[in-house]
């Protein structure tokens, strides 16, 4: 299996420009996740799905951010308008059921300039 | 809230020597916990532990769980300059019911120098 697959990785764009993350979750599991990482808050939870289902959002900053799962093999993080502070490392992790061995993807640098 | 504290925040060791990271939590729910390494991308899944008192051994890596004091070590014996890494502690919870997700802690950063 070749695991989370995410994509980019690495954007730089500018304030108040688009930016889409996407994530493919490794094939049979049910659960995907995007986390945000930097060096101040470390590792935080955005968003979960569980059988494509957003679960918990209560970590998404506001309503610049937005997530979707279209479908069991595919999910979408965007941020529109980007800015300076959205800077970081996103990663994406799937696990299976309720094992909590979540696998991570490589993650996409985001730099917002 | 819920909240995941690990210590030290960094630390550095020479080759041979014997480390251990703490985790401390608090979390409604309690699942599990994990420990991954995080070297330069993605974080890569070490243990998980659901019981007090079982030890998780892995070469040189080994955890243990304290349900009651809520706390988990993970021990690093003869380290080498591969171990240089951030440590992640994370704990699932159950969330109504529903698959639960993983609250990481900051991470300990180990520096193993030759």
């Amino acid at each position: 299996d070749a695991g989370v697959i995410q994509s980019p990785r690495h954007e730089v764009t500018e304030m108040g420009q688009e930016v889409t993350l996407r994530c493919k979750p490794i094939s049979g599991h049910n659960s995907l996740f995007w986390y945000r990482q930097t060096m101040m808050r470390g590792l935080e939870l955005l968003i979960y799905f569980n059988n494509n289902v957003p679960i918990d959002d209560s970590g998404m900053p506001e309503d610049r951010f937005s997530a979707k799962m279209p479908n069991a093999s595919f999910s979408t993080l965007k941020i529109q308008p980007s800015e300076p502070r959205d800077s970081a490392v996103y990663f994406c992790a799937s696990s299976l059921g309720r094992r909590y061995q979540a696998f991570f993807g490589q993650g996409t640098r985001l730099t917002v300039v | 809230e819920d909240k995941v504290v690990q210590s030290p925040l960094s630390l550095v060791v020479h080759e041979g020597d014997t480390v251990t990271l703490n985790c401390s939590y608090e979390v409604t729910n309690f699942r599990s916990l994990l420990w991954y390494k995080q070297e330069k991308k993605a974080p890569t899944f070490l243990f998980m532990l659901t019981s007090s008192g079982i030890e998780k051994k892995s070469g040189r890596l080994s955890s243990i769980l304290d349900k009651k004091e809520l706390f988990s070590i993970l021990n690093i014996t003869a380290t080498q300059t591969g171990d240089s890494a951030i440590y992640l502690c994370a704990v699932g919870s159950n969330y109504g019911g529903s698959q639960g997700n993983l609250i990481f802690g900051k991470g300990t950063k180990l520096s193993v120098k030759p």
